[in-house]
């Protein structure tokens, strides 16, 4: 499979511990925030989004910040599993017509056992 | 179907033949969009598909890249005249409406190109 980890920030955490991922955005026009997990060989996989006129979203076991006023976005992962080990993107969007993604830089997430 | 699905999930092609990559989106999804990731980074938009209609090919890197969705369903994306800097994951994504706004894209496996 391929290899997403080359040169990525990482974030080793112990199984059991909360993970915090962070990811700064880029366009203040964005409206629409999205949390996307890729494991190797695969393609991304939705986990969370979040749209600008709300600043916190809670998930099974995630949850999703958003702070407009600094552009910033992060996802807590609770009591991290072994299986939540993969390369974490945020996305953003302006919505519209094209709703398209503008992808961040990928976090990889290495949870020890 | 159960997912996004591509076809070839590999393609190695020699510099200036021509590619076609195939997309398969959920049954029913109205929107179809093409992405091109790198080793290590995330996917870059390419272009995108309402049904048939292709609003959007702000995208693509060159002439060379062209997409289409004929029948609203499954959708091709060709590359003319390859060049090494084309390999890279061509990934496909749909989303369950045409609407404006805010839907979740599902992505599949991707086709990693090579071109020698």
């Amino acid at each position: 499979g391929e290899s997403v980890g080359l040169h990525l920030p990482t974030l080793s955490v112990q199984e059991g511990d909360n993970s915090i991922i962070n990811c700064a955005y880029s366009n203040s026009a964005s409206d629409y925030f999205i949390w996307y997990k890729q494991e190797s060989g695969k393609g991304p996989q939705f986990i969370i989004d979040i749209r600008s006129n709300m600043d916190k979203r809670q998930g099974q076991r995630v949850t999703v910040l958003l702070n407009k006023t600094v552009k910033h976005l992060s996802l807590q992962i609770a009591a991290t599993q072994p299986g939540d080990s993969a390369v974490y993107f945020c996305a953003e969007s302006a919505g519209g017509a094209t709703n398209k993604l503008i992808f961040g830089t990928g976090t990889l997430l290495a949870v020890q056992p | 179907g159960a997912g996004v699905s591509q076809s070839p999930r590999y393609k190695v092609t020699k510099r200036g033949q021509d590619v076609t990559l195939r997309c398969d989106p959920i049954s029913s999804h109205a929107t179809l969009y093409w992405y091109q990731q790198a080793l290590g980074q995330g996917p870059e938009f390419l272009t995108y598909f309402n049904y048939e209609a292709q609003p959007d090919k702000s995208g693509l890197p060159s002439d060379r890249f062209s997409a289409e969705r004929p029948e609203g369903s499954i959708s091709t994306l060709t590359i003319q005249r390859t060049e090494q800097r084309d390999s890279a994951m061509y990934r496909c994504a749909s989303s369950p409406t045409g609407l404006a706004g805010y839907n979740e894209q599902f992505f599949g496996p991707g086709t990693r190109l090579t071109v020698l």
